[in-house]
């Protein structure tokens, strides 16, 4: 089966950029959407297509893909940034998520 | 706006059948725009795919589950509904249902429901 790897946790200090990455085989011919989730919340899509945001998401959040590795970027992280986040690609027209990784701000 | 409403029983015995229904406003599950989906999340775990609907009744699951699921659509109320068999513990999860805005998804899930726990336990 396919698996995207993130790792669990990842620290920041306010005003500093976050970054959380996403692996896959072949994950550069994929498509790759973000997620944050906050406690007792639904997901949010913050990232979809690697690099677009929906509307109302702001500009801080970025997204990119390299190879076999998709990347969350979070600018100037501020407090209300911390959360889990979650990547999803496609595979075989299944979907699949990565384990998910906690943002500390 | 689409919103989502998860509705169904809170707990179910083992062996049993989990059923969910996800009311849909502000879209139309007939449109051939939007994609609906159930994805669940066990406590303090990751989020799992778990299948999809087209408007045509066209499905799509998740190998691990494709054995005892079944996602359906009722148009005449503007739902669709989970169905998973046989369950056990490992199935205790909160419910999710979800839509995409356009019927090949890659614009990512857009629209969530609040979630529903569902308990298997005797």
């Amino acid at each position: 089966s396919y698996e995207l790897t993130q790792p669990p946790s990842v620290s920041v200090s306010p005003g500093q950029t976050a970054t959380i990455t996403c692996s896959g085989d072949k994950l550069g011919d994929n498509n790759v959407c973000w997620y944050q989730q906050k406690p007792g919340q639904s997901p949010l899509l913050v990232i979809h297509q690697y690099t677009k945001r929906p509307s109302g998401i702001p500009e801080r959040f970025s997204g990119s893909n390299s190879g076999d590795t998709a990347t969350l970027t979070i600018s100037d992280t501020q407090a209300v940034d911390e959360a889990d986040y979650y990547c999803q690609a496609w595979h075989t027209s299944t979907v699949v998520f990565g384990g998910g990784t906690k943002l500390t701000v | 706006h689409v919103q989502l409403q998860e509705s169904g029983p809170g707990l179910v015995k083992p062996s049993q059948t989990l059923s969910l229904t996800c009311t849909v406003s502000g879209a139309s599950t007939t449109s051939d725009s939007y994609y609906w989906g159930w994805i669940r999340q066990p406590a303090g775990r990751g989020l799992e795919w778990i299948g999809r609907i087209y408007y045509t009744g066209s499905t799509r699951y998740n190998p691990s589950l494709q054995n005892r699921v079944a996602i359906s659509l009722d148009t005449s109320k503007n739902q669709f509904s989970l169905k998973l068999t046989s369950v056990t513990a490992t199935d205790t999860a909160v419910y999710y249902c979800v839509g995409c805005s356009d019927m090949s998804c890659q614009g990512g899930f857009d629209s969530w429901g609040p979630g529903t726990l569902v308990t298997v336990s005797s």
